[in-house]
């Protein structure tokens, strides 16, 4: 069984640019995540998928970060203008179950902001 | 959901020594998984322990759960360099799982 897929690994752009990041769920897994992880920090869930619909995006910074998922399969998360303290890697999970068993993460994409 | 609380934060042993790492966590939960994550990489799901579990073992991981004092505790048995990474526990059975900073383990060749 495949796992989950992230692109790109290490992005690295200057203040007040954009950025997006994809994510390819195991196949079958209903639930999706978005973490955000600080180096030093545990993973900092950013927003929840239930298929294609949103569960819980409290910790979301809306006025510069967006996710979508298309058709209840893939995920971008974009950032849009990115800050300094944006530089953390951005940690895509999947769960075949929604509220029950293990998240399968993917290795992660590494920001850096200049 | 809720966010477990490790301890301790930081653990340096010589290869072969047991690892013993804590969890503690506030509200009654369904269960409680363990993961690990290795420099650089995702985290990988180690362990689930369910609320009316004691103790349960996975090769050379033993964990507990004491429900009456809301904590959980993850034991590597003879620990290898391999081993170095950082433990985090996740307390639910909810839709979300919050993660703490977790235990950095060093295990020194």
């Amino acid at each position: 069984e495949a796992g989950v897929a992230q692109s790109p690994r290490y992005k690295i752009i200057e203040k007040r640019q954009s950025v997006a990041f994809w994510c390819n769920p195991i196949s079958g897994h209903a639930t999706l995540y978005w973490y955000q992880q600080i180096l030093g920090q545990g993973p900092k869930l950013l927003i929840q998928f239930q298929n294609n619909g949103v569960v819980d995006d409290s910790q979301l910074p809306k006025d510069r970060f967006s996710a979508e998922r298309l058709k209840g399969v893939d995920s971008t998360l974009k950032i849009q203008p990115a800050k300094l303290e944006d530089s953390a890697v951005y940690l895509c999970a999947s769960r075949r179950l929604a509220g029950a068993g293990e998240l399968f993460f993917g290795e992660g994409s590494r920001l850096t902001v200049l | 959901s809720q966010q477990g609380e490790e301890d301790p934060q930081a653990l340096s042993i010589q290869e072969g020594e047991n690892a013993t790492m804590n969890c503690s966590y506030k509200t009654s939960i369904n269960n409680l998984q363990w993961y690990r994550q290795n420099s650089g990489r995702g985290l990988v799901h180690l362990i689930l322990i369910r609320s009316n579990e004691r103790e349960k073992h996975s090769g050379r991981l033993r964990v507990t759960l004491d429900t009456s004092k809301k904590s959980s505790s993850l034991l590597i048995t003879a620990s290898r360099a391999a081993d170095t990474a950082s433990y985090f526990c996740a307390p639910g059975g909810s839709e979300k799982l919050v993660f703490g900073k977790g235990t950095k383990l060093t295990v020194n060749p």
